[in-house]
C-alpha cells in the first residue's frame, strides 16, 4: 500500500515554455503533498507544501509564480514549470502522506527528469 | 527543526552489516528520527523511525543512544541493492505531518 505515482518520469521541453508535472496518490487520501528538487550530486530541496484545497506554502527563494502547484483533490497533485529556463533542469520529486497510510506516511514518487533547452 | 550531521560517504563488503552513523545533538524531546534512502535516480524510500528505544523491522535496526543524541542505522547483510545515499532526517511527532527536511546524506557504497 501507500504508492504514489509520478508523471512523465523524463520530459524536455524548449525554453520558454511551460511543464506539467503529475504526482497521484493509488491507494490513500493524500492530504498533504510536498514537492522537491534535485540537483545532481545534491540533496533534496523542499521547494513547496500543498494540502488539499488550499494553496501551497512555498519555502522560501522559492519562486511561486514560476513553479505553480495545484492540488485540487486528494489523489492529485500537479507542478507547473512556468516559462521553464535551462536552470530549471532538474530532477524535481513529490511526497504524499494522508489517512489510510501507514504510519511512516511520507510516501515518494519515482521523480521526473526535467530537461529545458 | 534539529540538525544531523552524517559522514559523507562509507564502504561495505557485501554480507558484511553496515553501520551508518547519524550525529542529532540538539533534538528535542518530541523529535523523532527517521531514516529515509535514495537509489540513484528514484525517490526516497522509508527505512524505518524511532524516539527513544530500539526500532527493528524487515530492513534494518536503528539504535538510538540514551541521550539521543546520536543515532546508528544497521543494515545485517548489505547487498549490492543496498548501495544508495542514506538520509538521517529528525521530524517532530510520528504522525503523518510536518516536513521532511533532508540534509546531505551518506552514500554507502556496498562491494563485492
Amino acid at each position: 500500500g501507500a504508492v504514489v505515482s509520478q508523471h512523465p518520469s523524463r520530459v524536455i521541453c524548449k525554453s520558454g515554455t511551460s511543464v506539467k508535472i503529475e504526482c497521484r496518490s493509488l491507494d490513500f487520501q493524500a492530504t498533504t503533498m510536498f514537492w522537491y528538487r534535485q540537483f545532481p550530486k545534491q540533496s533534496l530541496m523542499l521547494m513547496a507544501t500543498s494540502n488539499e484545497g488550499s494553496k501551497a506554502t512555498y519555502e522560501q527563494g522559492v519562486e511561486k509564480d514560476k513553479f505553480l502547484i495545484n492540488h485540487a483533490s486528494l489523489t492529485l497533485s500537479t507542478l507547473t514549470v512556468t516559462s521553464a529556463h535551462p536552470e530549471d533542469s532538474s530532477f524535481y520529486i513529490c511526497s504524499a502522506t494522508g489517512t489510510g497510510v501507514q504510519y511512516s506516511g511520507y510516501t515518494f514518487g519515482s521523480g521526473t527528469r526535467l530537461t529545458v533547452v | 527543526d534539529a540538525k544531523t550531521t552524517q559522514p559523507p560517504s562509507m564502504d561495505c563488503a557485501e554480507g558484511r552489516a553496515a553501520n551508518l552513523p547519524c550525529n542529532h545533538s540538539t533534538i528535542s524531546g518530541n523529535e523523532y528520527v527517521y531514516w529515509y534512502r535514495q537509489i540513484h535516480s528514484q525517490g526516497p524510500q522509508y527505512i524505518i523511525h524511532g524516539l527513544k528505544n530500539n526500532e527493528t523491522n524487515e530492513m534494518a535496526s536503528l539504535i538510538i543512544t540514551e541521550d539521543r543524541k546520536s543515532s546508528t542505522l544497521i543494515l545485517p547483510h548489505a547487498t549490492l541493492r543496498d548501495t544508495a545515499v542514506y538520509y538521517c532526517i529528525v521530524k517532530p511527532g510520528s504522525s503523518n505531518t510536518g516536513k521532511l527536511i533532508f540534509g546531505q546524506g551518506t552514500t554507502l557504497q556496498v562491494k563485492p
